[in-house]
């Protein structure tokens, strides 16, 4: 099955510092790769998706960057605030219906 | 339209008993998955239900099992409970089809297992 690894696991930056957050996927099926935030106590909200024939696709503050031949891809938060602060999760779906493989999640710490 | 909703949100159960977790997907969406979030295992998946059938199923023991209704509610069982099950159970729903992928998640049930 997919495995999806991701990195780092917890991450500091700065406010108004960028951060980036990386995972790699193992199954060349996969074809959506969603990012979901969680703050504390909260449901994981999907913040930014990407599908496999797009390399990029930005929103605001926040990217994604999709490099299928190398099977990983990125999130990039710009301008950060401190209410970025939250665990993030990438996943990857292999095609095979609404089956989602996630990362072990990111928390980022922003610093005011 | 509501959200995902789930019942009920904490739980307490003795080892050894079983335990019933409802959802309830957004309106007109008719897949919801289902999903175990430990600190040491992040997000694992359990199953996926679409138009009442079983669709996918992760690697987890036939201890779990669920079922999903002609309205679209899904329950999940957990039966012979251990220590290790206990978790937070997340559910999430989305429509089906090539361009309807995105999984809206709800607000999981907090299931203790002493």
């Amino acid at each position: 099955g997919e495995n999806v690894e991701q990195h780092p696991s917890t991450l500091s930056v700065q406010e108004g510092d960028s951060a980036v957050i990386k995972c790699t996927y193992s199954d060349s099926a996969s074809n959506y790769f969603p990012w979901y935030k969680q703050e504390l106590g909260k449901r994981p909200q999907l913040i930014i998706d990407i599908r496999s024939n797009v390399g990029e696709k930005k929103d605001q503050r926040i990217a994604v960057t999709l490099n299928k031949t190398a099977k990983h891809f990125s999130l990039h938060i710009t301008e950060t605030q401190p209410e970025d602060s939250a665990v993030y999760f990438c996943a990857a779906n292999p095609n095979t219906g609404n089956q989602f493989y996630f990362g072990t999640g990111t928390s980022l710490t922003v610093i005011p | 339209k509501a959200g995902v909703t789930q019942t009920p949100r904490y739980l307490i159960k003795t080892r050894g008993q079983q335990v019933t977790l409802s959802c309830s997907p957004i309106s007109g969406h008719r897949s919801v998955s289902w999903y175990q979030q430990t600190p040491g295992q992040g997000l694992q998946f359990l199953f996926e239900y679409f138009s009442e059938t079983q669709r996918n199923k992760g690697n987890f023991p036939g201890r779990f099992s669920g079922r999903q209704f002609s309205n679209s509610r899904s329950e999940m069982n957990v039966s012979t409970l251990e220590l290790g099950d206990s978790a937070l159970y997340l559910c999430a729903s989305s429509l089906d089809g090539p361009s309807s992928y995105e999984q809206y998640f709800g607000p999981g049930t907090r299931l203790t297992v002493t």
